[in-house]
């Protein structure tokens, strides 16, 4: 079955380490997402990537980076530098920027 | 500032009950709104509307899209515990995607 998946679904950090988040998809997308989901606040965009080996920044890219090495890929590096870094994380794809999204399970991301 | 506005926030209705979420927005250069049901984690796609007036229907799910407006619904009849769920409403505009906060719908038996 295609789809995206998301690893760890959960994960614990201290502060003022670095933590990768990982998404992988199957589905053969060229476009490639990580959004941030706060109580009441939505999915703020982080980055995106529209095609293998460049991404853009989103609303809220300080203190994240990511990478597109391969298509299937687009792991997410949440930095030190990152205030305020627990929270519910989603990666999703899309065959073209202006298709519907499909969506992974999420990380939910701890950091004490 | 582009934004994506959902209200109510939050609704807590009876199985049977009929909803009514709505989603306004004010962004340059749309293109579509989508809409997309949350239950736990991923959210699910449920519609996309690009043309004005034409309402697209998918068993008890229902919505449609106002340009001169600026706005959609999304319509849900009969409801059922199941579709407790966040809707998340998202408008794509230039080659932007924004999403609003979210409706929490709760459907009590």
């Amino acid at each position: 079955d295609g789809g995206i998946t998301q690893s760890p679904k959960y994960l614990f950090r201290k502060e003022g380490q670095n933590v990768t988040l990982s998404c992988e998809q199957n589905l053969n997308h060229d476009a490639m997402y990580w959004y941030r989901q706060d109580p009441g606040q939505g999915l703020r965009l982080i980055y995106y990537s529209q095609i293998v080996n460049d991404f853009q920044k989103g609303d809220i890219a300080e203190g994240y980076s990511v990478s597109r090495e391969k298509k299937e890929s687009f792991p997410l590096t949440v930095t030190s530098a990152q205030k305020n870094p627990t929270a519910f994380y989603l990666c999703a794809s899309s065959i073209r920027v202006d298709s519907p999204l499909h969506f992974g399970n999420g990380t939910r991301l701890t950091v004490t | 500032e582009d934004k994506v506005v959902q209200s109510p926030l939050s609704l807590v209705v009876h199985e049977g009950d009929t909803v009514t979420l709505n989603c306004s927005y004010e962004v340059t250069n749309f293109r579509s709104l989508l809409w997309y049901k949350q239950e736990k984690k991923a959210p699910t796609f449920l519609f996309m509307l690009t043309s004005s007036g034409i309402e697209k229907k998918s068993g008890r799910l229902s919505s449609i899209l106002d340009k001169k407006e600026l706005f959609s619904i999304l319509n849900i009849t009969a409801t059922q515990t199941g579709d407790s769920a966040i809707y998340l409403c998202a408008v794509f505009y230039n080659n932007d995607m924004r999403f609003g906060a979210g409706t929490r719908l709760t459907v009590k038996p």
